[in-house]
Parts: C-alpha cells; structure tokens; sequence
C-alpha cells in the first residue's frame, strides 16, 4: 500500500458539531484529494491540493474547507456537520497530476 | 452533461466463468479512462489506465480494451479472490480530475 493513512476511521458526532479529517502521506506526492464515497453515486471529489497551501473545489465542495500547510498532511473540515454529510471519505495522493491516484484506507463518518 | 455509467451493478460468478464489466461514458473530450479494484471497507486500488480507443491493458485476469464511447473490463477465469467492486472514472481534457461511476460489485463464488 501507498504511505496514506487517515484518521479517524470511524467518528459518530452530532449534527452542527465541527469534525476535522485528517490525512498524512510518507510518499512526497503533490496533489492530495478528499473524495466522499455513497451508495449509488460512487466517489465524488470534494476538494484537492496541488501543493502546500493550493487548494481547489470539487464537484461537492459546500459544506467542507480543507488546508494543507505541510506537504505530508490534507484537513478536511466540515464545519458543522449535517446529516447529508453522513459518508465514507477518502483521501487520495498522486505525484502526475490527476492521474494514477492511490487511496487510503477511508474514514466512516456518521453525523447523528 | 458529461456522464459515467457502469453495468450491471452486480454480476455473480461461477469460479472459472469468464464475463466482461461495462463502462460508458458521455463527456466532452476524454483524456483518459481509469480502472480500480475496491474490496469491502477498504480504499480504491489503482488497476489500469487506458488513453486511446483501440488500447488494451492487461494484469492476471484482468483485461482492460477502450472505445471511443466505452471500456470493457473482461474477467477471464475468475477465482473467488477476484470478488470486488470495479470502479471506471474517466479523466476529461476541459477539466483533469478523476469523474467516477457507482462501480460493479463482482461476487465470485467457487
């Protein structure tokens, strides 16, 4: 496996609580991602991060910033969680610019 | 609007019974076509990456062709280790990240 981890990998909060994801990779790839996986839509990219502190949005960026002030580690932060934030994420590396992408092991998130 | 379809949603196999996984797609200039394997509770992992009608990949059982208006993934002689979710994501020119499909869960039984 490519050196991703995440952290946590399951959290139950309630809604309008803060979460913060966290994402750390050993692989000094560039780009970093966070993807939201549910039934029926697949993966959805949320946001990514071209380099220390270049961030963009995804197709699914309300409700979610995200920093990255080291090159190893991509927050996510959800504000104040919902219930339609109630996913699986996963944070994902690559080193070619939005090609061959290694994911890590995910992050269950319940928003209660 | 630019679209990823994967079919069916489920397929059950016999252990040596060959099959092919559909990918379609509608987008305005494909870049790339991309294949992932994802077993329960565990992240997407990387299979093949396909640029131009005509090209295939291959890994063990696993073989990847293209078109211009969809890829096939062909399993042939699957084992119950073959038993996973396929994912397609298509990578367009306007716009270079990765657009998924909801994936085919493949279940290989012996």
């Amino acid at each position: 496996d490519a050196g991703i981890t995440q952290s946590p990998r399951h959290k139950v909060t309630e809604t309008g609580t803060p979460v913060t994801l966290r994402c750390h990779q050993t692989e000094n790839h560039r780009y970093m991602y966070w993807y939201r996986q549910d039934p029926g839509h697949g993966l959805r990219l949320i946001h990514y991060s071209y380099g220390v502190k270049d961030t963009d949005k995804g197709e699914v960026s309300d409700g979610y910033s995200v920093s990255r002030s080291k090159t190893e580690d991509f927050l996510l932060t959800l504000e104040s969680a919902t219930s339609s934030q109630t996913s699986v994420y996963f944070c994902a590396i690559s080193d070619r610019g939005h090609n061959e992408q290694f994911f890590g092991p995910g992050t269950r998130l319940t928003v209660l | 609007e630019d679209q990823v379809t994967q079919s069916p949603e489920a397929l059950r196999l016999q252990e040596g019974e060959s099959s092919s996984l559909n990918c379609s797609y509608t987008v305005s200039g494909l870049r790339g076509l991309f294949w992932y394997r994802q077993d329960p509770g565990k992240g997407p992992e990387f299979l093949f990456t396909l640029y131009s009608a005509g090209e295939e990949k291959e890994k063990e059982r696993l073989k990847a062709t293209l078109t211009k208006k969809e890829s096939f993934l062909h399993i042939t002689a699957p084992k119950p280790e073959d038993s996973a979710t396929y994912l397609c994501a298509v990578q367009l020119i306007s716009w270079g990240k990765l657009q998924f499909g909801a994936g085919t869960q493949v279940v290989v039984t012996p």
